[in-house]
Order: C-alpha cells, then sequence, then structure tokens
C-alpha cells in the first residue's frame, strides 16, 4: 500500500542554518503531497503541497519538489527561525485511493537562538 | 475567517464516562474527518463523512461513534473512555476526498481520569 517515510527527528539547529528534511513516498498512482506543519499544543496546518511532478510546492521560505523519479518530496528552508520549531509531518494523498491521507510518523525540529 | 473549529479545547472526563468532542466548520466541505493522535506520533484517522456518508476505518474501537447532524457539525462520542484514549483529537474538512488539502482545527486535547 501507499505510505510515507520521513527522516526521524529530532533535528537540532542554530538559528539560520540551512533546513532538510528528507521524505520518500510509494504510491501506486499519482498523489499529491504535502508538509503539514504542528506547533506545539495546537492542530496540523497545511505548510505546502505539490500535485503533479516536477512541481515545487512553497510558503514561509519552505520549499519542496515532487521528484517523480526518486520518489522523494524533500523539505528545505535556506534560514531557520526560531519560530520554525515544530513537528513537521510529510503527507501523501491519492485521488481514487480510500480518500485518505497518509502521513509520514512526523520529524521534530528544534532550532536553537 | 473561514476555518474549522473544536470545542472544547481541553476536556477531561472520568474513565467510563461517555464524552463529546465538537467540531464546526465554515468553509462548507463535503467531507470532514476526526483523526486521533497521541504523543509524538501521526494522526490517526478514526473515520470520515463524505455528505452524510459515513466512512469507518476498521480499526476503529466501536466505543468511537460519530454523528453529522448537517453540513457544517460534527461530532465525536466516546461512549466508555478508557485511559488508553487520552490523546489529542483532530477534525479535519476537504472540499472533496481524495487528493485534496485537509484543513485541520486546533484540536481538542482529551484527559481522562
Amino acid at each position: 500500500g501507499d505510505s510515507v517515510t520521513q527522516m526521524e527527528g529530532p533535528v537540532t539547529l542554530s538559528e539560520e542554518a540551512f533546513l532538510t528534511i528528507n521524505c520518500t513516498y510509494t504510491a501506486t498512482g499519482y498523489p499529491s503531497l504535502f508538509w503539514y506543519v504542528q506547533y506545539p499544543g495546537e492542530g496540523l496546518q497545511l505548510l505546502l503541497k505539490a500535485t503533479k511532478a516536477d512541481d515545487k510546492g512553497s510558503n514561509k521560505g519552505f520549499e519542496a519538489t515532487y521528484r517523480k523519479e526518486t520518489t522523494s518530496f524533500h523539505l528545505e528552508k535556506g534560514s531557520v527561525q526560531v519560530s520554525d520549531s515544530a513537528v513537521y509531518f510529510c503527507a501523501l494523498s491519492e485521488r481514487g485511493r480510500d480518500d485518505k491521507i497518509i502521513f509520514g510518523k512526523g520529524t521534530r525540529l528544534h532550532i536553537l537562538p | 475567517d473561514a476555518m474549522v473549529i473544536q470545542n472544547p479545547r481541553y476536556q477531561v472526563t472520568q474513565f467510563g464516562k461517555p464524552v463529546t468532542l465538537s467540531c464546526s466548520q465554515t468553509l462548507n466541505h463535503n467531507v470532514m474527518y476526526w483523526y486521533q493522535q497521541k504523543s509524538s506520533q501521526a494522526p490517526k484517522l478514526l473515520f470520515h463523512y463524505y455528505d452524510k456518508d459515513f466512512n469507518n476505518e476498521a480499526d476503529t474501537p466501536d466505543n468511537f461513534q460519530s454523528r453529522r447532524p448537517n453540513t457544517s457539525f460534527c461530532f465525536l462520542d466516546i461512549r466508555s473512555p478508557g485511559l488508553g484514549d487520552a490523546a489529542m483529537y483532530l477534525c479535519a474538512t476537504s472540499r472533496d476526498p481524495s487528493g485534496e488539502t485537509q484543513y485541520f482545527g486546533p484540536g481538542t486535547r482529551l484527559l481522562v481520569l
């Protein structure tokens, strides 16, 4: 079945460092790919999405490119801030397949001032 | 602003005492979801409604029920909460199933004494 694998955390970086959180997926068709962010004590918020191969999603300085050839959707940010500390979930959803989002296990990010 | 609202944000109940969590949305979305999220884990889908059609996940315990009296509201009923049901409960909506972005509420944190 469909699945999402993302790098385990926690990831600890200093402010202004470059961030990469790896995400790979398996799917039988052509899924939409998402990054959701969850701040402490809050629900999930959509950070960015991409719906087809080579699409780049971007928001708040974060970017991720849908790479069909490597089945990846890695999250990157050039200069992180303390306020980026949160849990990040990579996810996929496939049209016509069970009406579900498949989440990765989440990666906790700590940014030190 | 259109949004997903969950009340209360924190709910305390006693072992075995029925509890109801509520969710409302102003997005006019067709689909509403209930997730259970335990500490440091990804959200786990319990069930969802596509309009009035109820879709239960195979591994959702019978102790969990849901009602959707109209488009805007959806309720999660836990008939006899156990200590293992203490978790964050997240409501989400999407315009249509499969491949669509889900919009999450802030969650209700349930404590079972």
